[in-house]
Protein backbone atom coordinates (compact mmCIF):
# COMPACT_ATOMS: atom_id res chain seq x y z
CA UNK A 1 0.00 0.00 0.00
CA UNK A 2 1.99 3.48 -0.86
CA UNK A 3 1.65 6.22 1.18
CA UNK A 4 1.37 9.71 0.07
CA UNK A 5 1.07 12.58 2.88
CA UNK A 6 0.32 15.95 2.92
CA UNK A 7 0.92 18.73 5.22
CA UNK A 8 -0.70 20.82 6.57
CA UNK A 9 -4.22 19.19 6.63
CA UNK A 10 -5.47 22.75 6.98
CA UNK A 11 -4.17 26.19 6.33
CA UNK A 12 -5.25 29.63 6.98
CA UNK A 13 -3.26 32.67 5.53
CA UNK A 14 -4.33 36.43 4.92
CA UNK A 15 -5.10 38.13 1.58
CA UNK A 16 -1.27 38.77 0.18
CA UNK A 17 0.77 36.04 1.92
CA UNK A 18 2.68 33.89 0.17
CA UNK A 19 2.54 29.99 0.95
CA UNK A 20 3.49 26.45 0.88
CA UNK A 21 2.57 22.82 1.46
CA UNK A 22 4.32 19.31 1.49
CA UNK A 23 3.31 16.26 -0.33
CA UNK A 24 5.74 13.12 0.49
CA UNK A 25 5.72 9.93 -1.22
CA UNK A 26 7.69 6.94 -1.81
CA UNK A 27 11.03 7.55 -3.42
CA UNK A 28 11.12 3.83 -4.61
CA UNK A 29 7.72 3.67 -6.68
CA UNK A 30 7.50 6.78 -8.76
CA UNK A 31 6.11 7.44 -12.51
CA UNK A 32 4.21 10.95 -12.05
CA UNK A 33 3.43 13.66 -9.53
CA UNK A 34 0.12 15.24 -10.18
CA UNK A 35 -0.99 18.24 -8.41
CA UNK A 36 -4.65 19.01 -8.04
CA UNK A 37 -7.17 22.43 -6.82
CA UNK A 38 -10.44 21.48 -5.77
CA UNK A 39 -13.20 24.14 -4.85
CA UNK A 40 -15.79 22.70 -3.69
CA UNK A 41 -18.97 21.76 -5.69
CA UNK A 42 -16.55 21.81 -8.51
CA UNK A 43 -14.37 18.89 -10.39
CA UNK A 44 -10.67 18.42 -9.34
CA UNK A 45 -8.46 20.76 -11.28
CA UNK A 46 -5.17 19.40 -12.45
CA UNK A 47 -2.60 22.40 -11.71
CA UNK A 48 0.56 20.28 -12.72
CA UNK A 49 1.97 16.89 -13.51
CA UNK A 50 5.85 16.10 -12.81
CA UNK A 51 8.00 13.60 -13.43
CA UNK A 52 11.56 14.27 -13.60
CA UNK A 53 13.63 14.62 -10.37
CA UNK A 54 14.20 18.28 -10.34
CA UNK A 55 11.41 19.75 -12.21
CA UNK A 56 9.94 23.15 -11.01
CA UNK A 57 6.70 24.04 -13.06
CA UNK A 58 4.52 27.25 -12.95
CA UNK A 59 1.31 28.31 -13.19
CA UNK A 60 0.60 32.02 -12.91
CA UNK A 61 1.62 32.40 -8.80
CA UNK A 62 1.90 28.72 -8.11
CA UNK A 63 4.55 26.34 -8.58
CA UNK A 64 5.69 23.14 -7.67
CA UNK A 65 9.01 21.40 -7.17
CA UNK A 66 9.96 17.66 -7.14
CA UNK A 67 12.52 15.72 -5.16
CA UNK A 68 11.77 12.14 -6.28
CA UNK A 69 14.95 10.86 -4.63
CA UNK A 70 13.85 12.10 -1.25
CA UNK A 71 9.81 11.77 -2.40
CA UNK A 72 8.72 15.09 -1.75
CA UNK A 73 6.78 18.17 -3.50
CA UNK A 74 6.25 21.47 -2.74
CA UNK A 75 3.47 23.67 -3.80
CA UNK A 76 3.85 27.22 -3.47
CA UNK A 77 1.12 30.44 -3.83
CA UNK A 78 2.55 33.46 -3.88
CA UNK A 79 0.70 36.54 -3.08
CA UNK A 80 -2.76 34.26 -2.01
CA UNK A 81 -5.86 35.67 -3.04
CA UNK A 82 -8.99 34.77 -1.85
CA UNK A 83 -9.81 33.21 -5.10
CA UNK A 84 -7.23 30.49 -4.04
CA UNK A 85 -8.97 28.83 -1.29
CA UNK A 86 -9.55 25.42 -1.90
CA UNK A 87 -8.31 21.85 -1.17
CA UNK A 88 -5.31 21.17 -2.58
CA UNK A 89 -4.77 17.43 -3.73
CA UNK A 90 -1.51 15.68 -4.78
CA UNK A 91 -1.82 12.06 -6.33
CA UNK A 92 1.17 9.54 -6.99
CA UNK A 93 1.46 7.57 -9.92
CA UNK A 94 3.68 4.91 -9.01
CA UNK A 95 4.10 3.40 -12.78
CA UNK A 96 4.66 -0.50 -13.24
CA UNK A 97 1.86 -2.38 -12.65
CA UNK A 98 0.04 0.88 -10.99
CA UNK A 99 0.25 2.59 -14.18
CA UNK A 100 -2.20 4.81 -14.76
CA UNK A 101 -3.07 4.48 -11.05
CA UNK A 102 -3.32 7.73 -8.75
CA UNK A 103 -2.82 7.27 -5.09
CA UNK A 104 -4.10 10.57 -3.21
CA UNK A 105 -2.98 12.49 -0.36
CA UNK A 106 -5.33 14.02 2.13
CA UNK A 107 -5.34 17.01 0.97
CA UNK A 108 -4.34 20.35 2.33
CA UNK A 109 -7.42 22.62 2.69
CA UNK A 110 -6.28 26.40 1.94
CA UNK A 111 -8.30 28.99 3.35
CA UNK A 112 -7.55 32.92 2.08
CA UNK A 113 -9.02 35.91 4.09
CA UNK A 114 -9.29 38.82 2.28
CA UNK B 1 -11.65 21.24 -23.15
CA UNK B 2 -11.25 17.64 -20.97
CA UNK B 3 -14.86 18.51 -19.19
CA UNK B 4 -16.12 14.44 -17.46
CA UNK B 5 -19.75 15.27 -15.69
CA UNK B 6 -20.90 13.01 -13.52
CA UNK B 7 -24.50 12.27 -12.72
CA UNK B 8 -26.69 12.78 -10.54
CA UNK B 9 -24.39 15.57 -8.53
CA UNK B 10 -26.43 13.90 -5.25
CA UNK B 11 -28.92 11.19 -4.35
CA UNK B 12 -30.73 9.76 -1.55
CA UNK B 13 -31.92 6.51 -1.72
CA UNK B 14 -33.55 3.68 0.87
CA UNK B 15 -31.46 0.42 1.97
CA UNK B 16 -32.16 -2.01 -0.48
CA UNK B 17 -32.51 -0.22 -3.26
CA UNK B 18 -29.84 0.06 -5.95
CA UNK B 19 -28.05 3.57 -7.40
CA UNK B 20 -26.37 4.18 -10.63
CA UNK B 21 -24.36 6.97 -11.33
CA UNK B 22 -23.08 7.93 -14.71
CA UNK B 23 -20.03 9.45 -15.78
CA UNK B 24 -19.31 11.30 -19.02
CA UNK B 25 -16.70 12.56 -20.77
CA UNK B 26 -17.79 15.49 -22.90
CA UNK B 27 -15.41 16.36 -25.60
CA UNK B 28 -12.71 13.59 -25.61
CA UNK B 29 -12.49 9.92 -25.63
CA UNK B 30 -12.15 7.68 -22.63
CA UNK B 31 -10.83 4.19 -22.78
CA UNK B 32 -10.05 4.17 -19.40
CA UNK B 33 -12.01 5.55 -16.45
CA UNK B 34 -11.49 5.37 -12.90
CA UNK B 35 -13.75 5.14 -10.15
CA UNK B 36 -13.00 6.74 -6.43
CA UNK B 37 -14.85 7.27 -3.05
CA UNK B 38 -14.13 9.22 -0.42
CA UNK B 39 -15.25 9.14 3.29
CA UNK B 40 -15.08 12.03 5.42
CA UNK B 41 -12.17 13.37 6.28
CA UNK B 42 -10.25 10.67 4.15
CA UNK B 43 -8.43 10.90 1.03
CA UNK B 44 -10.09 9.92 -2.27
CA UNK B 45 -9.75 6.25 -2.57
CA UNK B 46 -9.30 4.16 -5.62
CA UNK B 47 -12.31 1.33 -6.28
CA UNK B 48 -11.91 0.52 -9.55
CA UNK B 49 -10.55 0.82 -13.50
CA UNK B 50 -13.24 0.82 -16.06
CA UNK B 51 -11.55 -0.10 -19.46
CA UNK B 52 -13.91 0.36 -22.49
CA UNK B 53 -15.32 -3.14 -23.74
CA UNK B 54 -14.18 -4.87 -21.39
CA UNK B 55 -14.51 -6.23 -17.46
CA UNK B 56 -13.22 -3.76 -14.71
CA UNK B 57 -10.68 -4.16 -12.45
CA UNK B 58 -11.66 -3.87 -8.74
CA UNK B 59 -8.88 -2.69 -5.83
CA UNK B 60 -8.54 -5.48 -3.20
CA UNK B 61 -11.47 -5.22 -0.51
CA UNK B 62 -13.94 -3.24 -3.46
CA UNK B 63 -16.81 -6.04 -3.85
CA UNK B 64 -17.47 -6.16 -7.81
CA UNK B 65 -20.63 -7.93 -6.89
CA UNK B 66 -21.87 -4.64 -5.06
CA UNK B 67 -20.33 -2.06 -7.23
CA UNK B 68 -21.18 -3.03 -10.83
CA UNK B 69 -19.56 -1.16 -13.63
CA UNK B 70 -20.13 -0.61 -16.84
CA UNK B 71 -18.32 1.38 -19.64
CA UNK B 72 -20.18 0.49 -22.80
CA UNK B 73 -18.66 3.29 -25.05
CA UNK B 74 -15.61 5.75 -24.82
CA UNK B 75 -17.54 8.34 -23.35
CA UNK B 76 -19.74 6.63 -20.61
CA UNK B 77 -19.22 4.14 -18.08
CA UNK B 78 -21.61 3.60 -15.02
CA UNK B 79 -21.41 2.69 -11.30
CA UNK B 80 -24.48 0.81 -9.86
CA UNK B 81 -24.34 0.45 -6.16
CA UNK B 82 -26.68 -2.54 -5.85
CA UNK B 83 -28.70 -3.69 -2.25
CA UNK B 84 -26.92 -0.06 -0.74
CA UNK B 85 -26.95 0.12 2.76
CA UNK B 86 -26.33 2.96 5.01
CA UNK B 87 -22.50 2.24 4.80
CA UNK B 88 -21.88 3.14 1.02
CA UNK B 89 -23.00 6.41 2.09
CA UNK B 90 -20.30 8.27 0.54
CA UNK B 91 -19.17 10.43 -2.09
CA UNK B 92 -17.75 9.00 -4.91
CA UNK B 93 -16.12 10.64 -8.02
CA UNK B 94 -14.93 9.41 -10.97
CA UNK B 95 -12.10 10.34 -13.27
CA UNK B 96 -11.43 9.74 -17.33
CA UNK B 97 -8.09 9.40 -18.92
CA UNK B 98 -7.25 10.78 -22.28
CA UNK B 99 -6.06 8.06 -25.04
CA UNK B 100 -2.81 9.36 -24.85
CA UNK B 101 -2.67 9.14 -21.24
CA UNK B 102 -0.11 11.95 -20.57
CA UNK B 103 -2.11 14.51 -18.99
CA UNK B 104 -3.56 12.25 -16.14
CA UNK B 105 -6.75 12.21 -14.98
CA UNK B 106 -9.94 14.08 -15.97
CA UNK B 107 -12.56 14.41 -12.65
CA UNK B 108 -16.32 15.12 -12.98
CA UNK B 109 -18.14 17.03 -9.72
CA UNK B 110 -18.84 14.10 -7.82
CA UNK B 111 -21.83 12.39 -6.28
CA UNK B 112 -22.84 12.51 -2.94
CA UNK B 113 -24.64 9.21 -2.10
CA UNK B 114 -27.11 8.75 1.38
CA UNK B 115 -28.50 5.71 2.02
CA UNK B 116 -31.53 6.01 4.66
Amino acid sequence: ILNVEQSPQSLHVQEGDSTNFTCSFPSSNFYALHWYRWETAKSPEALFVMTLNGDEKKKGRISATLNTKEGYSYLYIKGSQPEDSATYLCALNAGGTSYGKLTFGQGTILTVHP
Amino acid sequence: GAVVSQHPSRVICKSGTSVKIECRSLDFQATTMFWYRQFPKQSLMLMATSNEGSKATYEQGVEKDKFLINHASLTLSTLTVTSAHPEDSSFYICSARDLAGVRGQYFGPGTRLTVT
